[in-house]
C-alpha cells in the first residue's frame, strides 16, 4: 500500500497559489518525498523531490514539516494547464532499486 | 532530451495470446519499471529492474513476467493475456538513487 495520504480532489483559481498537502507520518530517516504530476492521457511528469529542507525549482515549491510526517507542493501561480493529477510518493536513496509505489493522487482543477 | 520509448501506443490482443510489451530508454538508466493504471485504482507497480537480468516483483505481478537483456530495454510478457488485463501500461526509467522517473506515454492494451 501507498505510504502517503493525500486529498482527493482540490479546487484552485487561475493565477492563485496551489497549495496540495500530503501526509507521511510513517516515512523513515532515509525516504525521499518525490511530486509527480499526470495530465489526462500523458505518463506521470516529474515535479520535485526532497529529504528535509525545502526544495524550489522552476515548477513548484516544497514544503517538508519539521518532524518529516507532511508536506506541501505549493504552486505559486497556478494556471489551466496545471489541472492534473498530483502524486506524492516517498521512497528511499537506494541504489539497488527505488521503486516508486503511487497511490491515487489528488486531481487538482484550476478554473478561471 | 530523455526518452522513454514504448513500443505501441494501442494495442489489441485475443484471450490466451502471448502478448509483448516493450520499453526503450536512450538515458543508460540503471533502474527500469512497469506500472499499470486503472481507473480508481491509480497507477500499481508490476515489475521493476535496477539492473540488466535482475528483477523484483512490484505490488501485482501476478499475470505477468518481464525480461531485462540490455539495459536500454525492459520487456512486460502477457504469458496468456486474459481480460482483467486490459489497462494503459506504463513504463518508466530512472538512475539509481534519488533521482527523477521518466515515464513513457503509455500502452493501452485492450484484450478481447
Amino acid at each position: 500500500d501507498a505510504k502517503t495520504t493525500q486529498p482527493t480532489s482540490m479546487d484552485c483559481a487561475e493565477g492563485r497559489a496551489a497549495n496540495l498537502p500530503c501526509n507521511h507520518s510513517t516515512i523513515s530517516g532515509n525516504e525521499y518525498v518525490y511530486w509527480y504530476r499526470q495530465i489526462h492521457s500523458q505518463g506521470p511528469q516529474y515535479i520535485i523531490h526532497g529529504l528535509k529542507n525545502n526544495e524550489t525549482n522552476e515548477m513548484a515549491s516544497l514544503i517538508i514539516t519539521e518532524d518529516r510526517k507532511s508536506s506541501t507542493l505549493i504552486l505559486p501561480h497556478a494556471t489551466l494547464r496545471d489541472t492534473a493529477v498530483y502524486y506524492c510518493i516517498v521512497g528511499l536513496n537506494n541504489q539497488a532499486g527505488t521503486a516508486l509505489i503511487f497511490g491515487k493522487g489528488t486531481t487538482l482543477s484550476v478554473s478561471s | 532530451d530523455v526518452k522513454v520509448t514504448q513500443s505501441s501506443r494501442y494495442l489489441v490482443k485475443r484471450t490466451g495470446e502471448k502478448v509483448f510489451l516493450e520499453c526503450v530508454q536512450d538515458m543508460d538508466h540503471e533502474n527500469m519499471f512497469w506500472y499499470r493504471q486503472d481507473p480508481g485504482l491509480g497507477l500499481r507497480l508490476i515489475y521493476f529492474s535496477y539492473d540488466v537480468k535482475m528483477k523484483e516483483k512490484g505490488d501485482i505481478p501476478e499475470g505477468y513476467s518481464v525480461s531485462r537483456e540490455k539495459k536500454e530495454r525492459f520487456s512486460l510478457i502477457l504469458e496468456s493475456a486474459s481480460t482483467n488485463q486490459t489497462s494503459m501500461y506504463l513504463c518508466a526509467s530512472r538512475y539509481g538513487g534519488p533521482t527523477e522517473a521518466f515515464f513513457g506515454q503509455g500502452t493501452r492494451l485492450t484484450v478481447v
